[in-house]
C-alpha cells in the first residue's frame, strides 16, 4: 500500500521569502502525485500534479514542484511567499490503473509573517 | 454552485444518535469518496464508490455506512454516532486524470 510522509507540521517564514515543504512517499510503481492546500474553513484545491515526464511541474499560484525518484520524495517550492499562502498544505500519492486511490500525507500547516 | 455540495455543513448531535451527511455532485464523476479529517492525521478515506452498484470500505471504515443513490449522490451514514467520531468530513469526486475535487465539508461534533 503507498503511503505519504509530511515531516514538517508546522513552517513559519516571512512574506517574500522562499518556502519549501517536503514530501516522501512510498510505493512500488511509479507514483501519480498531487499537492493540494487547504484554507481555513475550505476544501481542498489541487496545486499540481505529477503524472509521467518532466520531473519539475508547474501549478498554481506561483508553485512548483519537483519529483525525485531516487529519493521518494516530490517537494514543493515558491520563490517568494505571499501573505495569502497561509494554509495547510497535503501532499498526496495516487494509484490508478482501474481503481483510483489517493492517500494524503498528514499536512503542513503554513504560517506567514510580515 | 458548487461542483460537490455536501449538507449539513455543521452538525451537533449526541452519542447514538444515527446521522446522515450528504453529498451530491454536478461533475459528471462516476467515482466519488467519503474522506475524514482530524487536525495532525490529514485526510483518511472512509469508502469510496466507483459506481452506483461499486462499493468499497477504505481505512477507516468501521462505524460507518453509505449509500449510493445515483452518480451524483453519495451519503454517509454513522449508525449510532460516538464522540470520537468528531471531524471534519468531507466528499469528493475524481476526473479521470486523478484530480479530486472536494465539497466544502462537514463538521461533525458527537457529545
Amino acid at each position: 500500500a503507498q503511503s505519504v510522509t509530511q515531516p514538517d507540521i508546522h513552517i513559519t517564514v516571512s512574506e517574500g521569502a522562499s518556502l519549501e515543504l517536503r514530501c516522501n512517499y512510498s510505493y512500488g510503481a511509479t507514483p501519480y502525485l498531487f499537492w493540494y492546500v487547504q484554507s481555513p474553513g475550505q476544501g481542498l484545491q489541487l496545486l499540481l500534479k505529477y503524472f509521467s515526464g518532466d520531473t519539475l511541474v508547474q501549478g498554481i499560484k506561483g508553485f512548483e514542484a519537483e519529483f525525485k525518484r531516487s529519493q521518494s520524495s516530490f517537494n514543493l517550492r515558491k520563490p517568494s511567499v505571499h501573505w495569502s499562502d497561509a494554509a495547510e498544505y497535503f501532499c498526496a500519492v495516487g494509484v490508478s490503473g482501474g481503481y483510483q486511490k489517493v492517500t494524503f500525507g498528514t499536512g503542513t500547516k503554513l504560517q506567514v509573517i510580515p | 454552485d458548487a461542483d460537490v455540495t455536501q449538507t449539513p455543513r455543521n452538525r451537533i448531535t449526541k452519542t447514538g444518535k444515527r446521522i446522515m451527511l450528504e453529498c451530491s455532485q454536478t461533475k459528471g464523476h462516476d467515482r466519488m469518496y467519503w474522506y475524514r479529517q482530524d487536525p495532525g492525521l490529514g485526510l483518511r478515506l472512509i469508502y469510496y464508490s466507483f459506481d452506483v452498484k461499486d462499493i468499497n470500505k477504505g481505512e477507516i471504515s468501521d462505524g460507518y455506512s453509505v449509500s449510493r443513490q445515483a452518480q451524483a449522490k453519495f451519503s454517509l451514514s454513522l449508525e449510532s454516532a460516538i464522540p470520537n467520531q468528531t471531524a471534519l468530513y468531507f466528499c469528493a469526486t475524481i476526473s479521470l486524470s486523478g484530480e479530486l475535487f472536494f465539497g466544502e465539508g462537514s463538521r461533525l461534533t458527537v457529545l
